[in-house]
């Protein structure tokens, strides 16, 4: 079956550290740009960061730039968000998501999400 | 960065009902890249249309998209009762955003 699988999402303090992983499954990951995509709490959909399939280009939202960093290891098909200085503002259900050959482009796939919430 | 604004933010409609929802741009959407999203509570958000009106594998014939530049349109020409969801509209012709929803609930 082809999925998206995150994890690693939990309870952090303020200004604290998380990083995300996200498993793919039923595909080659290596062949799509991925990306992270995030919700808060009643609010609508927000695009975090995006990746090129070799790792070689990344770009980010201007709310996460210099703060969160996102990665890939392809020999695991896997995709990660590394969170740092971490606010209220960043709490929100993180979802990976498939992008398709583009840097910016629509995401055909998503996973389920995991929740990050930044509290004291 | 490129402001989506949809309209309206809540529908109550029927079953069987048409519905037509928009997302207009503050700028030109380069080559019409734009793409609608169905979301279900607890799910993973569904990509609808892309390039504002292909359809992508496996949605209903009941669902279109059009427009072009900064006004563009998803329209569903007969409510089903599963169609009832939170709807974003996405441009990716400059960075990647999204609209705010538009929340389509059962009368």
């Amino acid at each position: 079956e082809v999925q998206l699988v995150e994890s690693g999402g939990g309870l952090v303090q303020p200004g604290g550290s998380l990083r995300l992983s996200c498993a793919a499954s039923g595909f080659t990951s290596d062949k799509f740009w991925m990306g992270w995509v995030r919700q808060a709490p009643g609010k609508g959909l927000e695009w975090v960061a995006n990746i090129k399939q070799d790792g070689s280009e990344k770009y980010y939202g201007d709310s996460v730039r210099g703060r969160f960093t996102i990665s890939r290891d392809n020999a695991k098909n896997s995709l990660f968000l590394q969170m740092n200085s971490l606010g209220a503002e960043d709490t929100a259900l993180y979802y990976c998501a498939r992008s398709q050959y583009l840097r910016f482009d629509a995401f055909d796939l998503w996973g389920h999400g995991t929740m990050v919430t930044v509290s004291s | 960065e490129i402001v989506l604004t949809q309209s309206p933010g809540t529908l109550s409609l029927s079953p069987g009902e048409r519905v037509t929802l928009s997302c207009r741009a503050s700028q030109s959407v380069s080559s019409n890249y734009l793409a609608w999203y169905q979301h279900k509570p607890g799910q993973a958000p569904r990509r609808l249309m892309f390039g504002a009106s292909i359809k992508a594998t496996g949605v209903p014939d009941r669902f279109s998209g059009s427009g072009s530049g900064t006004d563009f349109t998803l329209t569903i020409s007969r409510l089903e009762p599963e169609d009832f969801a939170v709807y974003y509209c996405q441009q990716y012709g400059s960075s990647i955003t999204f609209g705010q929803g538009t929340r389509l609930e059962i009368k």
